[in-house]
């Protein structure tokens, strides 16, 4: 069954960066691609970004353009999104998430990395 | 960006009620829709995706519909289990976007 595991939580300083690990199995990693997605504390849900499995492309959502990078693993099946210049308003919940084929919605989620920035 | 208005933020209901909830788009998004629930302390979980089609697993007392700009997702019986927040999710165009939430408590 496909699983997403997630790197645990992180404590940073303002300015200072985080690098969130996701491991995936139970697929072949290559085929698809894994988004983020963050939750403030109390907040909604907010998409960051996707990267392909496949050839690494990106595509980032243009508040985080600047500040994120997606990087994959393939020999590891393992996806990172790292978050340059921390701000006190980072501090959220991190989830990788997996669509369906390239359906759109995402039925694979990891479990969460909470991220304090403080 | 698409924004996503739902309604209503909260809502108390008892066992067996039909709780409906709506969310609307800032645009037309071709019931490219999901719904998600998410309980305290855990990741959101997918109940229907394409406005209607229910997730496999997901109890048949939910439902979705609608058209255009309007959606809704219907809980025909609340259940004990069906506490938590539902948020819903365009995913027509990037970047994908989802609602404030609908935090469902039970009386």
């Amino acid at each position: 069954q496909v699983q997403l595991v997630q790197s645990g939580a992180e404590v940073k300083k303002p300015g200072a960066s985080v690098k969130v690990s996701c491991k995936a199995s139970g697929y072949t990693f290559t085929d698809y691609g894994i988004s983020w997605v963050r939750q403030a504390p109390g907040q909604g849900l907010e998409w960051m970004g996707w990267i392909s499995g496949y050839n690494g492309n990106t595509n980032y959502a243009q508040k985080f353009q600047d500040r994120v990078t997606m990087t994959t693993d393939t020999s590891t099946t393992t996806a990172y999104m790292e978050l340059r210049t921390l701000r006190f308003d980072d501090t959220a919940v991190y989830f990788c998430v997996r669509e369906d084929y390239s359906s759109g919605w995402y039925p694979y989620w990891g479990q969460g990395t909470p991220v304090t920035v403080s | 960006d698409i924004q996503m208005t739902q309604s209503p933020s909260s809502l108390s209901a008892s066992v067996g009620d039909r709780v409906t909830i709506t969310c609307r788009a800032s645009q037309a998004i071709s019931n490219s829709l999901a719904w998600y629930q998410q309980q305290e302390g855990k990741a959101p979980k997918l109940l229907l995706h394409t406005a209607s089609r229910l997730e496999s697993g997901v109890p048949s007392r939910f439902s979705g519909s609608g058209s255009g700009t309007v959606y809704t997702l219907t809980i025909r019986s609340l259940q004990p289990e069906d506490f938590g927040t539902y948020y819903c999710h365009q995913y027509y165009s990037l970047p994908g976007t989802f609602g404030l939430g609908t935090k469902v408590e039970i009386k």
